[in-house]
């Protein structure tokens, strides 16, 4: 089934260690997004790729960085992880821009120490 | 710009009841609009959308959403809920957009459903 596959699921790092999230899928859409999501509240939008254009929100921290080495793949990368950075980090892709549904992964979950 | 709420933060049904979540959203033109579920520890599962047409829409699991121009809603329904409908509910629109080329979807700050025995 063609799908968005995050991994890990599951991501525990030390403060201030680089960490990277990995996000894959078999869709082929062009578009794919970066979301966080703390506890108890709604996702997020960090940035976006539409195909190789990069976009990033306004309030989103210069800690955070995002790779997309292909259309299948996106990373996203922590440079200094604090305590605040603690959350679900969920990857969606659309097919393109406008008004497209969004199909969410499963998320990845970083714990920091 | 948009924005939903969600005015129930946690809802508890009984099993077998019937179901009705509430979103309103704030859009100056046709909004589109989605109900996500996501269960503890998962990412979000699409429900239902609406983009135009008929405006009571079907989605998996038999849920139902009526959008209603008139009072700005696009409530969730379901007639009978299941123990393992038990999740986190949100309702999204997407508008204009934010950055870049690609249009936001903007979230609801979700509603928690717990379903007794």
């Amino acid at each position: 089934d063609a799908m968005v596959i995050q991994n890990p699921r599951y991501q525990v790092t030390q403060f201030g260690k680089p960490v990277t999230l990995s996000c894959s899928q078999t869709l082929n859409h062009n578009v794919m997004y970066w979301y966080q999501q703390k506890s108890s509240q709604a996702p997020k939008l960090l940035f976006h790729y539409y195909d190789k254009d990069f976009n990033n929100e306004a309030d989103t921290p210069d800690n955070f960085q995002s790779r997309r080495p292909n259309t299948s793949f996106c990373f996203l990368d922590i440079r200094s992880p604090g305590l605040g950075d603690a959350a679900m980090y969920l990857c969606a892709t659309s097919r393109a821009k406008g008004r497209e549904t969004q199909y969410f992964g499963p998320g990845t979950r970083l714990l920091v120490l | 710009a948009q924005s939903v709420t969600q005015p129930d933060i946690h809802i508890t049904v009984s099993e077998g009841a019937s179901l009705e979540l509430r979103c309103n959203y704030s859009y100056g033109a046709t909004p589109y609009l989605f109900w996500y579920v996501q269960s503890p520890g998962q990412g979000l599962q699409l429900l239902l959308k609406y983009f135009s047409g008929d405006t009571l829409v079907q989605g998996i699991k038999g849920f139902e959403a009526e959008f209603k121009r008139s009072q700005s809603s696009f409530n969730l329904r379901k007639p009978s809920v299941h123990w393992s409908d038990a999740a986190e509910y949100f309702c999204a629109v997407v508008g204009k957009i934010s950055s870049g080329s690609a249009r936001q979807l903007t979230f609801g700050s979700g509603t928690q459903l717990t379903v007794l025995p």
